[in-house]
């Protein structure tokens, strides 16, 4: 069974830091890999999906990599600003067209 | 389109008492998926369905759980009896036909407190 860990499961930050969230997985057969963002009380929102034959992906601020031998993704989030604080999330889905969640690192940018 | 609407958004009862939730997919989307989420467990899939089909129910915690789609555009996760460890925030989410690319679309949640 596919499991998906992330590292660290919190991150506090100043703001204008640029970090980096981790999530590894360990069935790299895997059709893609999305990562989340989660306020609290509120439901998920996608950020990012990196299809199995992609590296990397970037949306504004955000960058998402993946490497797929190495069990492998992290999420790049450069000049942080204290409206990113939430927790992300990574799932992956699998050849069994199911998608399996790491626990999340909560992050908090501090002004 | 409105995304993915789940109903209620936070709901109330007392222990013993038959819990419905109610989940309206994106348009278009063929696959559905039933996720419960608590501080202890995280995200955990309870049930996913293919065109109306449930796949695999393999999550649903006990007997009490049960799901049903009977048609592209609704489907409901009922809990009867409900007991206070089913406290929890349930998500519906829908992505559409397989084929690698496509991204998973979650709603609000219901927020179930079983007293």
């Amino acid at each position: 069974k596919q499991e998906v860990t992330q590292i660290p499961a919190a991150l506090s930050v100043p703001e204008g830091e640029n970090l980096v969230l981790n999530c590894s997985f360990t069935d790299s057969a895997i059709y893609n890999l999305q990562w989340f963002r989660q306020d609290p009380g509120k439901g998920l929102t996608s950020l990012l999906l990196i299809q199995s034959s992609q590296r990397e992906q970037t949306s504004g601020r955000l960058n998402a990599s993946l490497d797929k031998s190495s069990g492998r993704s992290t999420l790049y989030i450069a000049a942080s600003q204290p409206g990113d604080s939430a927790t992300y999330l990574c799932a992956v889905r699998n050849t069994g067209n199911q998608f399996y969640f790491g626990t999340g690192t909560s992050l908090t940018v501090i002004p | 389109d409105a995304g993915v609407i789940q109903s209620p958004r936070h709901e109330v009862t007392e222990m013993g008492q038959e819990v419905t939730l109610r989940c309206k997919p994106i348009s278009g989307h063929d696959y559905l998926f039933w996720y419960r989420q608590t501080m202890m467990r995280g995200l955990e899939l309870l049930i996913y369905f293919n065109n109306n089909v449930p796949i695999d129910d393999s999550g649903m915690p006990e007997d009490r759980f049960s799901a049903k789609m009977p048609n592209a555009s609704f489907s409901t996760l009922k809990i009867q009896p409900s007991e206070p460890r089913d406290s929890a925030v349930y998500f519906c989410a829908s992505s559409a036909q397989w084929g690698g690319g496509e991204k998973l679309f979650f709603g609000s949640g219901t927020q179930l407190s079983v007293l």
